[in-house]
């Protein structure tokens, strides 16, 4: 079974701060992907990644970096953590081309900036 | 644009009976769609796809799916409700045009009562 490992289930941070969101998985995927999922919103794309450090922004970039060093690992990074940024993030995976939908999920992390 | 809409923010039926969770979108060209699943507390699951062919789509734990090109509808369907089938799901289309985007609807919550 393919696993994407999100590193924290639950995170608190204050505004301003640097927060990094790491996900790892262990399928060899090329596509990897970082939503975050708000109520009555659904899921929106904030980057993409289709390979080792390649990455496209989605619909909600501001606020947002990525880093990909590794093809297993696709970090997301607020730069400065704003309360607007509290929400569901979740990472996701697929293998195939750049077109291939996101098929596999994390667990997601719920990050609250106060 | 691409864009997906769940009218209904909340499903409720009763064990055994059928169900039914509404999905319709609207792209330029023909669309790749799909639904995914999020039980409480975990990630989204993928559940099953339409790309080309068969207007019946089948998918995982018994859910099946059907396009309607006239309508723009990709409906999600069970024959026979389980308690467990409650959770949140979520309608998604991409354009076959190319692009890595897959466009999420807002989610529709299904409660199912014994």
């Amino acid at each position: 079974d393919v696993k994407v490992t999100q590193s924290s289930r639950y995170l608190v941070k204050r505004t301003g701060e640097k927060v990094f969101l790491e996900c790892v998985q262990d399928m060899d995927h090329e596509n990897m992907f970082w939503y975050r999922q708000d109520p009555g919103l659904g899921l929106r794309l904030i980057y993409f990644s289709y390979d080792v450090k390649m990455k496209e922004k989605g619909d909600i970039p501001e606020g947002y970096s990525v880093s990909r060093e590794k093809k297993e690992r696709f970090s997301l990074i607020l730069e400065s953590a704003s309360t607007n940024q509290t929400s569901m993030y979740l990472c996701a995976s697929s293998l195939g081309t750049r077109e291939t939908p996101p098929l596999h999920f994390g667990n997601g992390t719920r990050l609250t900036v106060t | 644009a691409q864009s997906v809409a769940q009218p209904e923010d909340q499903v409720n039926v009763a064990e055994g009976n059928p169900l039914t969770v509404k999905c319709t979108y609207s792209v330029s060209g023909n669309p790749y769609l799909f639904w995914y699943v999020q039980y409480p507390n975990r990630g989204l699951q993928f559940l099953l796809k339409y790309i080309t062919g068969d207007n019946l789509v089948k998918g995982s734990y018994g859910f099946e799916a059907e396009f309607n090109k006239s309508q723009t509808s990709f409906h999600l369907k069970k024959p026979s409700a389980l308690v467990s089938d409650s959770a949140l799901y979520f309608c998604a289309v991409r354009a076959n045009t190319g692009g890595f985007k897959t466009i999420f609807g807002a989610g529709t919550r299904l409660f199912v009562k014994a």
